[in-house]
Formats: C-alpha cells, structure tokens, sequence
C-alpha cells in the first residue's frame, strides 16, 4: 500500500537553511505536496509540485523531487524562528497520504 | 471565503459521556475528511465522504465512533461512550476533488480532553 516516510524532527539555527525529506511509495503519484502546521492550527497547505517536475522554487521555498528514488525534500532558505512548525509531506492519492510530520525547531 | 470551520475548539468531558464534533466543509467541495492527531501516532484518516456518502471508514478505531454527513454542508463525529484514550486533537478537512492539484482544507481541530 501506500506510505510516506519522514523523519519526525530537525533543528537548525535562525539564519541556517532547513532541509526536509520525505520518501514516498506510490510512483503512480502525478501530485506531491507539503504542508504546514502550525501550534494550535490545522494544516495549511504550503505549495505542491507536479510528478514532470524535478524542482520548484517560491521564494525561500525550494522543492526537489527525485521520481526514481521517490525523494521529496523541501528546503528553507534563510530560517525564521516563525517557520518553526510541523511539515507534513504528502502524496496523491485516494485520499492523501500523509506523513507523519516532521516538527522543525529554529533556534534563535 | 471561509474555511473549513469546526466547533468546538476545545472539548473537557469526563470518560463515558457522549461527545459530538461538527464540521462546516468548504462550499463546493464534495469530500469531507475526519482525522485525529496525536504524538504517539500522528496524523490518522478516520473517514472520509463524497456528496454525503461515507467512502472508506476503516480508520475509524472502534464501534464508539460514528460519522454522519446529513448535507452538503454539515457533518458530525461522534464518540460514545467517551474514553481517556481518545483524548486527541480532531481535523476536518474539505477538498472539491480526492486527488490531484485540488488537496485538501483544513479546520483549525477540536482539541478533546478526557478526563
């Protein structure tokens, strides 16, 4: 069946970049995405990226997908102590497929 | 527009009492999904719905779990009779399709405390 895999916590100092994996089963997925949860919050979608792609850049946010490895990672440029949250990675499917988060502490 | 609204946000009941989470989908979205989040176990798919008619329920964890979706507009999780364990954060989420560039909404969760 399908399952995404993510490791549950990283910790980068303010400034640093963030990278975060995530590693997917479903190599039929057309959809990967990323969201984001932040305390006290629901998930709020934070961008996504089309299986034809192998990168998509939106200001600080950079995705990279590998298709042969089944490989996401979304890196944060120039970390804020407001982009401390959970990410969930996630793959389309019927419904979504969801990681189980990785909580991304910033230290100031 | 608004978003995917829950209510309660917060829920305190004692073990054994019944408790009844709504949910008010997006306009337009014909998917409803319930989750339940904990830090044992994560993010859970519990249920979800197309056009009011329950999908795929075998998330949801025990016969004290009920999910209904009268309208378009409304649906219900319930818990009865309540236990300690099910002491979770709840999300709805809405999504006008199941797949594709279309993801899911989500609520801002019930946080449920059972005492």
């Amino acid at each position: 069946g399908e399952d995404v895999e993510q490791s549950l916590f990283l910790s980068v100092r303010e400034g640093d970049s963030s990278v975060i994996n995530c590693t997917y089963t479903d190599s039929s997925s057309t959809y990967l995405y990323w969201y984001k949860q932040e305390p006290g919050a629901g998930l709020q979608l934070l961008t996504y990226i089309f299986s034809n792609m192998d990168m998509k850049q939106d200001q600080r946010l950079t995705v990279l997908l590998n298709k042969k490895d089944k490989h996401l990672s979304l890196r944060i440029a120039d970390t804020q102590t407001g982009d401390s949250a959970i990410y969930f990675c996630a793959e389309n499917g019927s419904p979504l497929v969801f990681g189980k988060g990785t909580r991304l502490s910033v230290i100031a | 527009d608004a978003g995917v609204i829950q209510s309660p946000r917060h829920e305190v009941t004692e073990m054994g009492q019944e408790v009844t989470l709504r949910c008010k989908p997006i306009s337009g979205h014909d998917y409803l999904f319930w989750y339940r989040q904990t830090m044992m176990r994560g993010l859970e798919l519990l249920i979800y719905f197309n056009n009011n008619v329950p999908i795929d329920d075998s998330g949801m964890p025990e016969d004290r779990f009920s999910a209904k979706m009268p309208n378009a507009s409304f649906s219900t999780l319930k818990i009865q009779p309540s236990e300690p364990r099910d002491s979770a954060v709840y999300f709805c989420a809405s999504s006008p399709k199941g797949v594709g560039n279309q993801p899911q909404h989500f609520g801002d969760g019930t946080r449920l405390s059972i005492l």
